[in-house]
């Protein structure tokens, strides 16, 4: 099983459905759970840290179950500006950092 | 503030040619990391320095080196570069320990090696 997981689409959503992202990691140890933005030809950028009681910002929820082992990212009243790729980082007890490969969403007009 | 700073934005190399990365930020951050993407591949890592004067291999450390010149710079050298090293690189710097804070990238130098 790969470390980190993420469903590479593209996701092709219309503006203003909600889309959901689910990411699986390998290590029931993992401390620390991200999700970045990046956009075509640019940096990632921190979107939101993953807590354990989950957290919101806006229209994104973050979520992460433990005893499945993933993170989730749910987008509500999505935007023609949301299209990005979307990155599950996960950090492990050795302090060693996983990047996810990245899920592809494109919003719809 | 400017947050991480990378230079060049480009560059352009025939294979054999060396050149250094250039990485600085102004957050005061302990860690710094330069990792490389290509398509299908994820972000991985090369080197990272958890504080001043210190370094250690990443993932893919292999034809690279790296500098921890003081707090705000952390540079990559390629010392012979090879087409395989065709890549865009990012550097990114951390406040705390590895993982345990969120990472803030530069702009990325997108490297051809011909």
């Amino acid at each position: 099983r790969k470390e980190v997981e993420q469903d590479p689409g593209p996701f092709n959503v219309p503006e203003g459905a909600t889309v959901a992202f689910n990411c699986t990691y390998s290590n029931s140890a993992s401390q620390s759970f991200f999700w970045y933005r990046q956009d075509c030809r640019k940096e990632p950028k921190l979107l939101m840290s993953v807590y354990s009681s989950g957290n919101e910002d806006g229209r994104f929820t973050a979520q992460l179950n433990r005893a499945s082992q993933y993170i989730s990212l749910l987008i509500r009243d999505s935007k023609l500006s949301d299209s990005a790729t979307y990155l599950c980082v996960v950090n492990n007890e050795d302090d060693k950092i996983i990047f996810g490969k990245g899920t592809r969403l494109h919003i719809l007009p | 503030n400017a947050g991480v700073t990378q230079t060049p934005k480009f560059q352009v190399l025939k294979t054999g040619q060396s050149m250094t990365l250039q990485c600085a930020q102004d957050m005061n951050h302990n860690s710094m990391y330069w990792y490389r993407q290509d398509p299908g591949m994820g972000l991985r890592l090369i080197y990272y320095s958890a504080s001043e004067g210190t370094t250690d291999k990443g993932e893919v450390p292999n034809g690279y080196n790296v500098s921890r010149l003081n707090k705000r710079e952390f540079s990559l050298r390629l010392e012979s570069a090879a087409p395989s090293q065709t890549s865009v690189y990012f550097c990114a710097s951390s406040e705390g320990d590895r993982g345990n804070s969120p990472l803030h990238f530069g702009n990325g130098t997108r490297l051809t090696v011909t």
